[in-house]
């Protein structure tokens, strides 16, 4: 059973602050690895990627990787109210089969 | 320009009736794929197109689930004889074939079985 593991939360910081959301996964061939922002009652969007070892950033958004211990973070710096959301990790399954395995989500809240 | 598209929005049907939901890919995007979203879970996969091959169904949870696609464009979910454990948001995905990894959400259907 291949899974994606995230600690639910909630997890709670101040405006302004750096949010540290973890994933770890079990399918040692995945290649691909997402994090989508979920917000209450809407579709999840897809907010990063990564495919390599080590760090991508894109504006206040860094995503990390490493496939040796089989782990994925995401950092949000200056975390704002507006961030408050589930944010769902997704690891592309190995063998091709098109799906996406999600972790059950960690809730964000950003308190102004 | 225009996303995945999914209709209807909401849908409450009786206990036992058959439900067609319906899912507009991203123009250019060659692969859809279906998932589940029970209330406070998280994503379960349903189906994958990958343009004309045959479908991945691995992840339909019963003989009731069924689903088709028009060469590579619209699809359509199909429940048939609706249980109150089928009451779900159903999401659709699309993926070009560029960035074939990176899957794009509709809004998804709200589905209620009374």
């Amino acid at each position: 059973q291949k899974e994606v593991e995230q600690n639910s939360g909630p997890l709670s910081v101040p405006e302004g602050a750096i949010a540290s959301l973890n994933c770890t996964y079990s399918d040692r061939g995945s290649q691909s690895f997402f994090w989508y922002r979920q917000y209450s009652g809407k579709s999840p969007e897809l907010i990063m990627s990564i495919y390599s070892n080590g760090d991508k950033e894109d504006g206040r958004f860094t995503a990390q990787l490493n496939k040796a211990s089989q782990y994925v973070s995401l950092l949000i710096r200056d975390s704002q109210p507006s961030d408050s959301a589930t944010y769902l990790c997704a690891v592309y399954a190995s063998g091709n089969t098109g799906k996406l395995i999600f972790g059950q989500g960690t809730t964000l809240q950003v308190k102004p | 320009g225009a996303g995945v598209s999914q209709s209807p929005s909401n849908k409450v049907t009786e206990k036992g009736k058959d439900v067609e939901l319906r899912c507009d890919p991203i123009s250019g995007h060659t692969a859809l794929y279906w998932y589940r979203q029970r209330l406070g879970q998280g994503l379960e996969f349903l189906i994958y197109f990958q343009g004309n091959s045959a479908p991945d169904k691995s992840g339909l949870p019963s003989d009731r689930f069924s689903a088709e696609r028009t060469g590579e464009s619209v699809s359509t979910l199909t429940i048939q004889r609706t249980q109150q454990e089928d009451s779900a948001v159903y999401l659709c995905a699309s993926s070009s074939p560029a960035r074939a990894n990176e899957q794009y959400f509709g809004p998804g259907t709200r589905l209620t079985v009374t």
